[in-house]
């Protein structure tokens, strides 16, 4: 079974600073999906970035980028400069690559809360 | 497309009594899936629906849990006899397919007393 792992309960950045949220999984996949997903108090939870993992260079969306390490199963999440909005938990999730019969499911981690002082 | 609805947002019930929640899943998404999200924790999987079709369920789903997408748009989920430990937060998710994207509500939260 696949697992995440965010090792940083709550992180806090100044605005405008640069803040990076760590994650680790765990699978014997070879080929697979990751995702960072934002939930800020009280709303709905969306998806920020996603990376294939048959992709070697790292995604980026905006401000949102990824360091894709695929040997060390590590996946980090880097916000640039970082804005109030940016303030939420973000959790770190894997799913199969569902072309090979892998489950639909998303697998979570715990989650990193994210501060943004102004 | 006004996105994922559930219904309700908050639900407070005894211990023993059956609750039911509803998620309307984004239109022409025929996929739906149910996390539930317990304090301090990331969503866990519970099931998904290809259509009307439920094709996984997961272990936490106990024999107390049943869903059903019954015309393959909206979703239920019933919990017979709740136990305090049901209390959470129940997520619903939809996506238009294989290779697209989970949407998801803004869930259901349950407190058991």
């Amino acid at each position: 079974a696949q697992t995440v792992t965010q090792s940083q309960p709550e992180m806090s950045v100044q605005e405008a600073e640069t803040v990076t949220l760590s994650c680790t999984y765990d699978t014997s996949e070879s080929d697979y999906y990751l995702f960072w997903y934002k939930q800020p108090p009280s709303r709905q939870m969306i998806l920020v970035i996603r990376q294939e993992a048959y992709k070697q260079q790292n995604a980026t969306e905006n401000r949102f980028s990824v360091n894709f390490q695929k040997a060390a199963k590590s996946f980090s999440l880097k916000i640039s400069d970082s804005q109030l909005g940016d303030a939420a938990m973000y959790f770190c999730a894997y799913r199969s690559d569902l072309t090979q019969g892998g489950s639909e499911k998303l697998v979570f981690g715990k989650g990193t809360k994210l501060t943004v002082n102004p | 497309d006004t996105g994922v609805s559930q219904d309700p947002r908050h639900k407070i019930t005894k211990r023993g009594q059956n609750v039911t929640f509803r998620c309307d899943p984004i239109s022409e998404h025929n996929r739906l899936y149910w996390y539930r999200q317990t304090l301090g924790q990331g969503p866990e999987f519970l099931t998904y629906f290809q259509n009307e079709a439920q094709l996984e369920k997961s272990r936490l789903l106990s024999d107390r849990f049943s869903a059903e997408r019954p015309k393959g748009s909206f979703s239920t989920l019933e919990i017979q006899r709740t136990e305090q430990g049901d209390s959470a937060m129940y997520l619903c998710a939809s996506s238009l397919g294989l290779l697209h994207e989970q949407y998801f509500g803004p869930g259901t939260r349950l407190t058991v007393t």
